[in-house]
């Protein structure tokens, strides 16, 4: 199993520019994560998907954060209009549902915007 | 809300020389607690999950335990290669999504 893997692993963009990040999940895994880490706030957890349906995005930080789930196979995380302070390693998790034996987490994609 | 402490932030000890972390927790009901390795420029790595006060789990040099409050990982004569972020994390009943402490760096100098 290649295990969860992410697209790009760098982003360098210009404020204001849309961001799309990109998530390929564990095949049989039916929960997916979207996490964000920074040295301040480290792991802060953004939306959650069970079987492909958002459960929980109250951790998306404003409008400008958007995430879909089209199939079980594939999962977007997009900003639109990027701006300095969403700089961070954005990560993406899946699990079997509930979690129980523990994530497996992606490489992350580092955003950088300027 | 739950919450999830480590101390210390930083650590860094000699080859061979063994310590403890920590981790502290307050939620309103546990189902797991996890501890996960992470390297620079990597993904968060498990290691143990711990479900019970009193539990013991073990994988070579490293010794996770658990109370009603906190979690602690021992680290018994660390090698360089252990350096790393530790970091922990809680599970609430009613299965939600994973919480995470900020971490441990811990260095391990030869």
């Amino acid at each position: 199993d290649a295990g969860v893997i992410q697209s790009p692993r760098h982003e360098v963009t210009e404020m204001g520019q849309e961001v799309t990040l990109r998530c390929k999940p564990i095949s049989g895994h039916n929960s997916l994560f979207w996490y964000r880490q920074t040295m301040m706030r480290g792991l802060e957890l953004l939306i959650y998907f069970n079987n492909n349906v958002p459960i929980d995005d109250s951790g998306m930080p404003e409008d400008r954060f958007s995430a879909k789930m089209p199939n079980a196979s594939f999962s977007t995380l997009k900003i639109q209009p990027s701006e300095p302070r969403d700089s961070a390693v954005y990560f993406c998790a899946s699990s079997p549902q509930g979690g129980l034996y523990g994530y497996t987490f992606g490489s992350g994609t580092r955003l950088t915007v300027v | 809300e739950d919450q999830v402490t480590q101390s210390p932030e930083a650590l860094r000890l000699q080859e061979g020389e063994s310590s403890s972390l920590n981790c502290s927790y307050t939620v309103s009901g546990l189902r797991g607690l996890f501890w996960y390795r992470q390297d620079p420029g990597k993904g968060p790595e498990f290691l143990f999950t711990l479900y019970s006060a009193g539990e013991e789990k073990e994988k070579e040099r490293l010794k996770a335990t658990l109370t009603k409050k906190e979690s602690f990982l021992h680290i018994t004569a660390p090698k360089p290669e252990d350096s790393a972020t530790y970091l922990c994390a809680v599970q609430t009943i009613g299965n939600t999504p994973l919480v995470f402490g900020k971490g441990t760096r811990l260095s391990v100098i030869a």
